[in-house]
């Protein structure tokens, strides 16, 4: 069935640093997909999204890119700050409607 | 405009009770899903509903059912209790049952079973 692989975390970073979480996906056909983020305390909240090949979601200065050749959707953001740390879901959107998430990666930022 | 609301915010119950959790969907969605998050995992779908009917339903026993209102709102229940269903229970509300339809999460209610 359909699924998604993201890295392990925790991740640590230096305030400034260049963040790269990965994320790939097996599915039939050409789901959406999406990056969710889940800030302490808070619920989800979807961070960018993106429906077809090639296309790319930005927000908030993260990007990634929907690759259909290497079924990625990597996220990605040139400089993090503190109040980027939270848990980041990568996810795919099923047939029935729904959202097939990842295991999550836990992002923290030191200043 | 309000956004999706859960209640109750925590919840402890026993082996073998039962329990019913609420939500509120955001003012204008008909879609409710509902979403099972265990510790250091990612959500993973129970069912979803769409103008009160149940459209969709992940990998659930039939112990996991629900319920959706004529005003969208949406319950969970879980018959039978078991230590495995202690998790966080998320609920979200979109304009439609497509996953292209961005889905709007509540905060969750903590569910633990002793």
């Amino acid at each position: 069935g359909d699924s998604v692989t993201q890295m392990e975390g925790p991740v640590t970073l230096s305030e400034e640093a260049f963040l790269t979480i990965n994320c790939t996906y097996t599915a039939t056909g050409y789901p959406s997909l999406f990056w969710y983020v889940q800030y302490p305390g808070e619920g989800l909240q979807l961070l960018l999204k993106a429906t077809k090949a090639d296309d790319k979601g930005s927000n908030k200065g993260f990007e990634a890119t929907y690759r259909k050749e290497t079924t990625s959707f990597h996220l990605e953001k040139g400089s993090v700050q503190v109040s980027d740390s939270a848990v980041y879901f990568c996810a795919l959107g099923g047939s029935q409607g729904n959202l097939i998430f990842g295991k999550g990666t836990k992002l923290s930022v030191k200043p | 405009e309000t956004g999706v609301t859960q209640s109750p915010t925590h919840l402890i119950k026993t082996r073998g009770q039962q329990v019913t959790l609420r939500c509120s969907s955001q003012s204008g969605h008909n879609t409710v899903s509902w979403y099972q998050q265990a510790l250091g995992q990612g959500p993973q779908f129970i069912f979803q509903y769409y103008r009160e009917e149940e459209n969709g339903r992940g990998n659930f026993p039939p112990r996991f059912s629900g319920l959706q209102f004529p005003n969208y709102s949406s319950e969970l229940n879980v018959n039978a209790l078991e230590l495995d269903d202690s998790a966080l229970y998320l609920c979200a509300s979109s304009e439609g049952f497509s996953s292209y339809n961005e889905q709007f999460f509540g905060p969750g209610t903590r569910l633990t079973v002793l």
